[in-house]
Formats: structure tokens, sequence, C-alpha cells
């Protein structure tokens, strides 16, 4: 079975900073897909960033980014110049390559930017 | 693209009622599609995974006869709480995966609140 962590439940960072949300998986698979998901007050789930598993290059999407490390089974997201809009709850997610696009979430990180 | 809609968005009934989610895909055919649950500050729990044609799979713990769920078309699935009590009060969120067109993920829907009284 797959299990995804995230160890920081909360998190706070001053606007205009840069935060690091930390994400681990355990999983024998080698083909598979990793996402984070921010989840404002809204509650919509929106996707931020994606990575394959076999592109070594880490994803950008404007100011955020991963920190791949496939021996580590370690996914981060860094937010950088943080904005108040990106306070929210973020997921991260795995999904095995070919089974139906099934998620296993992490637990969260709660992230608050102070103005 | 790859848009998923929810309906109603939220929904007060008395306890005994059974109520009835819409998740439709507008823009793409989910062969697929999730069903979970939420509550307060906590993490999406799987409750079904449904695929189009066929039964859902229901999660270990997840009361199939409780929570109905039909997918009938490739674009839409209905998640029917019958008899709903005060403790499946929750958040409800429908995502449909993808195949074929864009990359692989699941697209999810803005949600249902539930409130049973």
């Amino acid at each position: 079975a797959q299990t995804v962590t995230q160890s920081q439940p909360e998190m706070s960072v001053q606007e205009a900073e840069t935060v690091t949300l930390s994400c681990t998986y355990d999983t024998s698979e080698n083909n598979y897909y990793l996402f984070w998901y921010k989840q404002p007050p809204s509650r919509q789930m929106i996707l931020v960033i994606r990575q394959e598993a076999y592109k070594q290059q880490n994803a950008t999407e404007n100011r955020f980014s991963v920190n791949f490390q496939k021996a580590a089974k370690s996914f981060s997201l860094k937010i950088s110049d943080s904005q108040l809009g990106d306070t929210a709850m973020y997921f991260c997610a795995f999904m095995k390559q070919g089974t139906g696009n099934q998620f296993y979430f992490g637990t969260g990180t709660s992230l608050t930017v102070i103005p | 693209g790859a848009v998923v809609s929810q309906h109603p968005s939220r929904v007060i009934c008395k306890s005994g009622t059974s109520v009835k989610i819409e998740c439709r895909s507008l823009d793409f055919q989910a062969t697929t599609m999730f069903w979970y649950r939420q509550f307060p500050k906590q993490s999406l729990m799987l409750m079904a995974t449904s695929n189009e044609g066929s039964k859902a799979t229901y999660e270990q713990g997840v009361e199939k006869d409780k929570f109905l769920i039909n997918h009938a078309s490739l674009t839409l699935s209905t998640l029917t709480v019958t008899s709903a009590h005060p403790e499946d009060s929750s958040f409800y969120i429908c995502s449909a995966g993808n195949r074929g067109v864009g990359p692989r993920s699941q697209y999810f829907g803005p949600g249902t609140r539930l409130l049973v009284l």
C-alpha cells in the first residue's frame, strides 16, 4: 500500500518570504505521479503542481516549485514570494501509473501567510 | 478544460430523508469518478470509486447501502445518502479521473456541504 506523510500540520510565513512544505511517501512502484493541491477556505481543490516520477527535472509553476528526491521518496513544495492568497490547506498526493487515477493523500499542512 | 461540477453546493435536510448529490465532468469523459468525505481540518477520505457502467468499489468501513453510488454515463455520477442522520453531516467532494487527453490526474468538483438536522 502507498502512504503519504506530511509532518507539518501547521506552518506560517511572512508575506513575500519563502516557505517549504514537506512530503514523504512510501511505495514500491517505479512509475507514478506526485501532486500538490491547495484547498483555500472555499474548499475547492486546486492543483498547484504535478511531477512525473520518471522525470528528473523538478517541476515549476511560477512561484511554486518542488524538490523531488526519488531515492529518498521526498517531494517538498517551495512557495516563493508568499502572498496572502496562498493561505490554505496544502495536500500532497500520490498516484500510481495505470491504476485508474486513484490518489493517496497526505494529512495536509495548514499554511498561513502573515501580512 | 477539465471542469467538474457538483450539485447542490449545500443542502440541509431532516434526519431520515435521502439526499442526492450529482457530479458531472463538463468537458471530458470520465470513466472513473471518486467520492470523498472531508471533516474540518482533515484530509480527504476516499469513500468509493465509481466506474461507468459497473458497480462502485467501496472503501473499508463505508456502508454501500447507506451511500448509494450510480455512474450511469461517462459524464455523470451520483451519490445518494439514504436515511441521512446528523452523523452524516460533512463535506462531500467528487472528482473525475481523465484518460487519453491531457496529463493523468483527478479533477475535483467544488464540494457539497451536507447538514442533517
